[in-house]
């Protein structure tokens, strides 16, 4: 079965950092293409940043470029979310999601809240 | 980027109704488009991909078309288990977007 779990998620002053982790476990992680995608209170959903199987490639949401890494371990099966000079509106609840080919976010994990208090 | 515009916001319908919702596309994205579900403090489920696929699991009465700029999803008669936020989602480019969200609720 087919499981991602993340954690990390709390409560950070603005300007402050923190690293949300998704583990995966029930397919092989190190073939699978992953993203990270976050949904504020009360609002819709935004893609924030993707990840190649082998981490060639990775790209981000405009929102976030220059402030946030996304990185793997594929010996841990993990998928990892560096985030820095975090601001008000980065408040979310953020999911890690799969793709496979041609298909996105088939698999999501339940989510971890960032809360950050200006 | 490119924008994704859904309508209606809202939609109230009751237990049998047909259901369509439009998402458009601000630019063609061929047949790059899927469609979600989420239920209130739960992750999206992927319903549709590929615009019309429907994806291993979800009941048949779901249904997605179009390609291009313009996309519909049809839940041909609605069940108390599909009143929920329905959101589209373009992975024409590497940016995704998602649509601002259609809640269907109970009339």
């Amino acid at each position: 079965e087919v499981q991602l779990v993340e954690s990390g998620g709390g409560l950070v002053q603005s300007g402050g950092s923190l690293r949300l982790s998704c583990v995966a476990s029930g397919f092989i992680f190190s073939s699978f293409e992953m993203n990270w995608v976050r949904q504020a209170p009360g609002k819709g959903l935004e893609w924030v940043s993707y990840i190649s199987g082998p981490s060639r490639t990775t790209y981000y949401a405009d929102s976030v470029k220059g402030r946030f890494t996304i990185s793997r371990d594929n010996a841990k099966n993990s998928l990892y979310l560096q985030m820095n000079s975090l601001r008000a509106e980065d408040t979310a609840v953020y999911y890690c999601a799969r793709d496979r080919p041609q298909v996105p976010f088939d698999f999501w994990g339940q989510g971890t809240l960032v809360t950050v208090s200006s | 980027d490119i924008q994704m515009t859904q309508s209606p916001s809202t939609l109230s319908a009751s237990v049998g109704d047909r259901v369509t919702i439009t998402c458009r596309a601000s630019q063609s994205i061929s047949k790059w488009l899927a469609w979600y579900q989420q239920k209130p403090g739960k992750a999206p489920n992927l319903l549709i991909y590929k615009a019309s696929n429907l994806e291993s699991g979800v009941p048949s009465r779901f249904s997605g078309s179009g390609s291009g700029t313009e996309f519909t999803l049809t839940i041909s008669s609605l069940q108390p288990d599909d009143f929920a936020t329905y959101y589209c989602q373009q992975y024409s480019s590497y940016s995704r977007t998602f649509g601002q969200g259609t809640k269907v609720d109970i009339k």
